[in-house]
């Protein structure tokens, strides 16, 4: 158990439409990164929060969007979806200061786009 | 930038031994991680190697060898449990880690 949760587990949508990928976080953990996980590849990242503000954001597109909350939740948003968005979506979380070894992912959001 | 090489897939007995490799490439160094990833479940911390050497924690245990840019995972006493995916990871600046493509074990009896 790592106290960090994602909703939905699962997910089907269709080319074009929009996705909101939800996160929540321990309570403290003022970081969270988001990150995409292709069928057989590593996790890429996405982007990440701090404090509600983006820090750091990989080689995704502008139509991938992300929101902190004071709750320590988050989303994932993703506009005109394309088949290529098909993975798994997982969340990882931090307290402050701390070291990588103390991030947490978690069970992550399993998207499909057809 | 960072660049990871890891092995597709491994197979092995149970109780055996089994090695996992991984080379990097990374401009500024600041240690190196192993996640264990079980089918359609999250990644979870095995290791962090920051220095070189041997660091071991029951049945794994993690090698660095920094000059060389290369680290192994090696499991003992293999368990059917133990079949997964194993990625290594390094800190690409204080953000992100990148993750290499996984190797994915397989137990057999």
């Amino acid at each position: 158990e790592t106290g960090v949760t994602q909703s939905p587990t699962h997910l089907i949508k269709t080319r074009g439409q929009q996705v909101t990928l939800r996160c929540s976080s321990q309570s403290g953990h003022n970081t969270v990164s988001w990150y995409q996980q292709a069928l057989g590849q590593g996790p890429q990242f996405i982007f990440q929060y701090y404090r509600e503000e983006e820090n750091g954001r990989g080689n995704f597109p502008p139509r991938f969007s992300g929101l902190q909350f004071p709750n320590y939740s988050s989303e994932l948003n993703v506009n005109a979806l394309e088949l290529d968005d098909s993975a798994l979506y997982l969340c990882a979380s931090r307290p402050p200061g701390q070291g990588w070894e103390t991030q947490y992912f978690g069970p992550g959001t399993r998207l499909l786009v057809l | 930038g960072q660049n990871i090489d890891q092995p597709t897939e491994m197979t092995a007995t149970e109780g055996a031994i089994v090695q996992i490799n991984c080379t990097y490439q990374t401009s500024g160094f600041n240690g190196l991680f192993w996640y264990q990833q079980h089918a359609g479940e999250a990644p979870t911390f095995l290791s962090y190697n920051v220095l070189d050497g041997l660091e071991e924690k029951g049945r794994f245990s993690s090698f660095l060898s920094r000059s060389k840019g290369y680290s192994y995972l090696l499991l003992k006493e293999l368990q059917m449990k133990d079949s997964a995916s194993y990625l290594c990871a390094v800190p690409g600046g204080f953000q992100k880690l990148v993750f290499g493509t996984g190797t994915r074990l397989l137990v057999s009896p």
